[in-house]
């Protein structure tokens, strides 16, 4: 069965470090979506591309957080500097095409700790 | 501001008995919701939706009622199995043409053998 690879599963890095996440999404699906998940919270919802443009990135932290998908496939979320309040959980999902009908399958996810 | 809300934390039932997992919600442009499952170490998981022009849908043992009125939601599964124990997520959707989900903050259900 197809499914949305991330790795990093773990990373702890000190505030003011550089980190990296990376996803793969499930073949041929052309909407990718970055989600941050605070403990006791839903996710919230970074960035969205469609194939390898951004079509929403309105609550992405534009001055530390940068994303890309240069080739429409899979994608790299990067943090620099890492701050305290970054600690979280990054999930990546991805779907067929964009719209709410079409089903968002999400990865493990990325568990960041910053000391 | 949290446009979508699950007021309860946590939830515990005994297996085969009914669980009811609430949502409610304020942005009056919402007319489609979700909820996804999830467990320990994995991902969300689609679980069951319902669109705006329905007030009712099922899937086996799980059951989504929409109320509009009263921009509220509940997902019961009957009858409850400790494979159910996890973090239950409401999704909203509507207003934009991009699908973008708003979640709630979880409940927590465990299903007691």
């Amino acid at each position: 069965e197809a499914e949305v690879a991330q790795s990093p599963r773990y990373k702890i890095t000190e505030k003011s470090q550089a980190v990296a996440f990376w996803c793969d999404p499930i073949s041929g699906h052309a909407t990718l979506y970055w989600y941050r998940q605070i403990l006791g919270q839903g996710p919230e919802l970074l960035v969205q591309f469609q194939d390898e443009s951004v079509v929403d990135d309105s609550q992405l932290p534009k001055d530390r957080f940068s994303a890309e998908r240069l080739k429409g496939v899979d994608s790299t979320l990067k943090i620099q500097p890492a701050e305290l309040g970054d600690s979280a959980m990054y999930l990546c999902a991805s779907s067929l095409y964009a719209g709410a009908y079409n089903e968002q399958f999400f990865g493990p996810g990325t568990r960041l700790t910053v000391l | 501001d949290q446009q979508v809300k699950q007021n309860s934390p946590s939830l515990s039932v005994q297996e085969g008995r009914i669980s009811i997992l609430n949502c409610d919600y304020t942005n009056s442009m919402f007319d489609y919701f979700l909820w996804y499952k999830k467990y320990p170490a994995e991902g969300p998981t689609f679980l069951i939706s319902i669109s705006s022009i329905k007030d009712k849908n099922e899937d086996g043992r799980f059951t989504v009622f929409l109320n509009k009125s009263a921009k509220h939601l509940s997902l019961h599964i009957v009858p409850s199995q400790p494979g159910d124990s996890a973090v239950y997520f409401c999704a909203a959707a509507g207003g934009t043409s991009y699908g973008k989900l708003t979640f709630g903050q979880g409940t927590i259900l465990t299903v007691h053998p």
